[in-house]
C-alpha cells in the first residue's frame, strides 16, 4: 500500500459546513504536505506541517500531525462550492528529496 | 513567473508512435519532477533531477520510457514506443530545493490508441 493514505475516499458536504480529511503513513517522516487538485489541472500545495510540529493553521486550513500515530489530518472550516477538488497528502519519508502522494480524497461542497 | 509550462496539453497517438512531452520548471529552481496519474495506480514519480542530474528513476516503468534535461530550463519525457496502457496524465513539477514545497505545471493529457 501506498505511504500516504487518505480517509475517507469521498466526502460531500453542504456549503458552510467544516470537512475533514486524514492521512496515514507508515514509515518516519521529516515533512508532511497537502495538496489540492481541482478536476483537470495540476497539484497545488496547500500546507507543510514539520515532524516536530504538531498542528498548522493557514486561512480556513487546519492540519494536524500525530507522528506517535503517524497520521493528519487536514481541517477546511466553512466549506465553499469553489473548495470542491481532490486533496492529497504526501510525504518525504526520509527518502530525499522525493514525495510519497496518498490516493486523495474527493470532496464535493454543494452549494 | 509563468509557472510550469507543459507542452503539450493533450496528446492523441497511436500505438507504437514516439511521444515526446516537454516541460519548463519554473526559473531558479533546482529540482524537476515527471509524474503520472492515472485512476488506478493514482500519483506516481518516475524520475527526478537534481541541478539536471537525474537522481532517482527508479518509478520510471520500463525501457520503453527515457528522460532527459539538457539544461536548467528544459525537460523532456520520451515514451517509444507508446502503448495503450501508457494512457495517462503526466505531470512535471520543480521546486527549489527538498523538501519543499512542489510546484505542478498543467499537464499532459496522452491517449494511447
Amino acid at each position: 500500500s501506498q505511504q500516504g493514505e487518505e480517509d475517507p475516499q469521498a466526502l460531500s458536504i453542504q456549503e458552510g459546513e467544516n470537512a475533514t480529511m486524514n492521512c496515514s503513513y507508515k514509515t518516519s517522516i521529516n515533512n508532511l504536505q497537502w495538496y489540492r487538485q481541482n478536476s483537470g489541472r495540476g497539484l497545488v500545495h496547500l500546507i507543510l506541517i514539520r515532524s516536530n510540529e504538531r498542528e498548522k493553521h493557514s486561512g480556513r486550513l487546519r492540519v494536524t500531525l500525530d507522528t506517535s500515530k503517524k497520521s493528519s489530518s487536514l481541517l477546511i472550516t466553512a466549506s465553499r462550492a469553489a473548495d470542491t477538488a481532490s486533496y492529497f497528502c504526501a510525504t518525504d519519508s526520509n527518502r530525499g528529496s522525493r514525495l510519497t502522494f496518498g490516493e486523495g480524497t474527493q470532496l464535493t461542497v454543494n452549494p | 513567473d509563468a509557472g510550469v509550462i507543459q507542452s503539450p496539453r493533450h496528446e492523441v497517438t497511436e500505438m507504437g508512435q514516439e511521444v515526446t512531452l516537454r516541460c519548463k520548471p519554473i526559473s531558479g529552481h533546482d529540482y524537476l519532477f515527471w509524474y503520472r496519474q492515472t485512476m488506478m495506480r493514482g500519483l506516481e514519480l518516475l524520475i527526478y533531477f537534481n541541478n539536471n542530474v537525474p537522481i532517482d528513476d527508479s518509478g520510471m516503468p520500463e525501457d520503453r520510457f527515457s528522460a532527459k534535461m539538457p539544461n536548467a530550463s528544459f525537460s523532456t519525457l520520451k515514451i517509444q514506443p507508446s502503448e495503450p496502457r501508457d494512457s495517462a496524465v503526466y505531470f512535471c513539477a520543480s521546486t527549489y530545493g527538498p523538501p519543499y514545497e512542489q510546484y505542478f505545471g498543467p499537464g499532459t493529457r496522452l491517449t494511447v490508441t
